[in-house]
């Protein structure tokens, strides 16, 4: 069983579109992540997310929307997508007083 | 945002011979992690090294945290195929998020 997964894993949009990407994880963490991966391979941090707290990085803008319906999941929701949103994004979960990160497979977004 | 420099950014190595990659960081550090991720792939953890000095090793990976606390390295001996990917240091802030360094870039030729 996979035990963060992200659906889709390949997702080409035009610009302007609005797009989600879901995750899921199975592990019963209770803190979730998500990660912007660019073509240079940069990993950067865009929010972490737990039932009390979300925690944003003040560089993502914000079209960029993190949503939880509850603790296995953290969707990731893009309005107005623009070219420079292309990338791969990864989410990732922890359990609280432990400090590895699971990611998920990723998905990679093309906007064109 | 912090950020960690990572050298070389890639590498190029004949298999069986050794491989380093050095993480910097112009501010002290309240711990590092090691992730690896294959080509293709998504970053898996390695370790976390927390203490000033500190070395640790995993079959043929060393780990070595600067007593300065502003670097680090990775050192495998003895490269094989199976080592290609990306090695990636981060660091895990209080907030528990993690910022990721510019990641060293590993081939190994067969």
């Amino acid at each position: 069983d996979t035990a963060v997964s992200q659906t889709p894993k390949y997702l080409v949009t035009q610009m302007g579109n609005d797009k989600s990407i879901k995750c899921e994880q199975n592990l019963g963490h209770d803190t979730m992540y998500w990660y912007k991966q660019d073509s240079k391979k940069f990993l950067k941090i865009m929010f972490s997310y737990n039932n009390k707290e979300l925690i944003i990085n003040e560089t993502v803008p914000n079209r960029f929307s993190p949503k939880s319906p509850d603790k296995a999941h953290l969707n990731l929701h893009i309005n107005s997508l623009e070219l420079g949103d292309s990338a791969v994004y990864f989410c990732a979960s922890r359990v609280r007083g432990a400090y590895e990160q699971y990611f998920g497979p990723g998905t990679r977004l093309t906007v064109t | 945002g912090q950020q960690v420099m990572q050298i070389p950014q890639y590498q190029h190595v004949q298999e069986g011979e050794d491989f380093t990659t050095y993480c910097n960081s112009s501010t002290t550090l309240s711990n590092i992690q090691w992730y690896k991720q294959r080509p293709g792939g998504h970053p898996v953890f390695l370790i976390q090294l927390v203490k000033s000095g500190e070395v640790k090793k995993q079959k043929r990976l060393t780990f070595q945290f600067g007593e300065a606390k502003k670097n680090s390295s990775l050192h495998i001996t003895a490269t094989q195929t199976t080592d290609v990917g990306t090695y990636f240091c981060a660091e895990q802030t209080g907030a528990n998020n993690l910022f990721f360094g510019t990641g060293t870039r590993l081939t190994v030729i067969p």
